[in-house]
């Protein structure tokens, strides 16, 4: 099983709608957990990062973490053409908190007008 | 707010040279910075952990002789490809942390640099 797995791509969904991205991982230790988009050519930049068990919400993107499930989720909300990008499930490894990220193999997004 | 910069943004080079990559915290120092690389359709992939002041701690099948990290100071990395082959060719992406945000810290990334070895 790998560490950090994402829902099989690509997602497209109309303008407008919700996209519902999903990510599970393997260490029941981890604590840290984050959303990374990246555009296609470029580093990926941080979106959203979430701790504690629960719903985060920060515009229109909302993040999901169920720890008993080892699952984590982003939403976004009111899709925009923009949103299009490749979007990265990262946890720290080893289930520190401490720089070093595994990342899922990211789900491509396309957000259509 | 904090930045990573990476320089060059791009480059090629003929197969069997050497190809230095630089990486600097511009408003923050950075004791740890991390190299990572991303191949074609592929997720990043941790490289090693660039340590100031120390040896870089590099991860599993990742050559240390081949991808020489240097530290020099806490605000710059340096990754150099040595004797590149077109196999190298791949997109390489170095990352910090705030020193004072040690602990459920996300990554500050640089820009990256998009090797094309020929």
């Amino acid at each position: 099983q790998k560490e950090v797995e994402q829902n099989s791509g690509p997602l497209s969904v109309p303008e407008g709608a919700i996209a519902s991205l999903n990510c599970t991982y393997s260490d029941r230790v981890s604590q840290s957990f984050f959303w990374y988009r990246q555009y296609s050519g470029k580093s990926p930049e941080l979106i959203m990062s979430i701790y504690s068990n629960g719903d985060k919400e920060d515009g229109r993107f909302t993040a999901q973490l169920n720890k008993a499930s080892q699952y984590v989720s982003l939403l976004i909300r009111d899709s925009q053409p923009s949103d299009s990008a490749t979007y990265l499930c990262a946890v720290p490894a080893g289930g520190t908190s401490y720089g070093k990220l595994t990342f899922g193999q990211g789900t491509i997004l396309t957000v259509h007008p | 707010g904090a930045v990573v910069s990476q320089h060059p943004s791009w480059v090629i080079c003929k197969s069997g040279t050497s190809v230095k990559i630089e990486c600097r915290s511009l408003d923050f120092q950075a004791t740890t910075m991390f190299w990572y690389r991303q191949f074609p359709k592929q997720s990043l992939m941790l490289m090693a952990t660039s340590n100031e002041g120390s040896k870089a701690t590099y991860e599993q099948g990742v050559e240390k002789d081949k991808f020489l990290i240097n530290h020099a100071s806490l605000t710059l990395s340096t990754l150099t490809v040595t004797s590149a082959h077109p196999e190298d060719s791949s997109f390489y992406i170095c990352s910090a942390l705030l020193i004072r945000d040690r602990d459920n810290s996300p990554l500050h990334f640089g820009n990256g640099t998009r090797l094309t070895v020929t």
